[in-house]
């Protein structure tokens, strides 16, 4: 089963621009993390924010958390062509498995 | 290694073979996590090992699959009498805590193709 829905399920920029994609979750959370896959390297953590937090940045990128919506956005700034992938946001509860969303395409042109 | 291995990392199986996929996690790392990604879609919950406790296996889509970590290190995942819809990547990921958070490394995943 999947936890979140990504919103939108295609996204396609210029580079310079900022992309955001939106996640929905259905259950309570510890904490939510946000993952790229590209071709080339499998999966790759991006960034954790925890149920307590609301707001967390890292490099060019902001992820907010409301958990009285049950969801979470995550932002990428000045995007570049490398930021081509597709991003998941995942869900942890009570020490469980991380449980993904269906994911967000995104396409940076140059 | 540095990574989480998995292998083979391309598998072509002919319908109702059995086929074993095995990951190597990071070392030292407790947790162990399978998944399954179909084309097109994010990676789907199989199972969760700690060390070599299976917690969770509330994902594995039938009695066909088997996990197993009998060491808490390696994992082999075992499909048997493959079908054409156990088509997919199968994933593998490894974590340094039991819970609470923490992010999850993954392998570059095995490509099974059932024919």
């Amino acid at each position: 089963s999947q936890q979140g829905e990504e919103d939108p399920q295609a996204l396609s920029i210029q580079e310079g621009e900022n992309a955001t994609m939106n996640c929905s979750y259905k259950t309570s959370i510890n904490n939510l993390q946000w993952y790229r896959q590209n071709s080339g390297r499998g999966l790759v953590h991006l960034i954790l924010i925890r149920s307590n937090e609301r707001e967390k940045h890292s490099g060019r990128l902001r992820v907010t958390l409301d958990t009285s919506k049950k969801s979470s956005s995550l932002l990428i700034t000045a995007s570049r062509a490398a930021d081509t992938a597709s991003y998941f946001c995942a869900t942890e509860w009570g020490g469980t498995a991380l449980i993904f969303g269906k994911g967000t395409t995104l396409s940076v042109s140059s | 290694g540095a990574g989480v291995s998995q292998s083979p990392r391309y598998k072509v199986a002919k319908r109702g073979q059995d086929v074993a996929l095995r990951c190597d996690p990071i070392s030292g790392h407790v947790s162990l996590f399978w998944y399954q990604q179909a084309l097109g879609q994010g990676p789907e919950f199989l199972t969760y090992f700690q060390n070599e406790a299976q917690l969770d296996k509330s994902g594995l889509p039938s009695d066909r699959f088997f996990a197993e970590r009998p060491e808490g290190s390696v994992s082999t995942l075992k499909i048997q009498r493959t079908q054409q819809e156990d088509s997919a990547v199968y994933l593998c990921a490894s974590r340094v805590r039991t819970g609470g958070g923490g992010e999850a490394f993954f392998g570059q995943g095995t490509r099974l193709t059932v024919v």
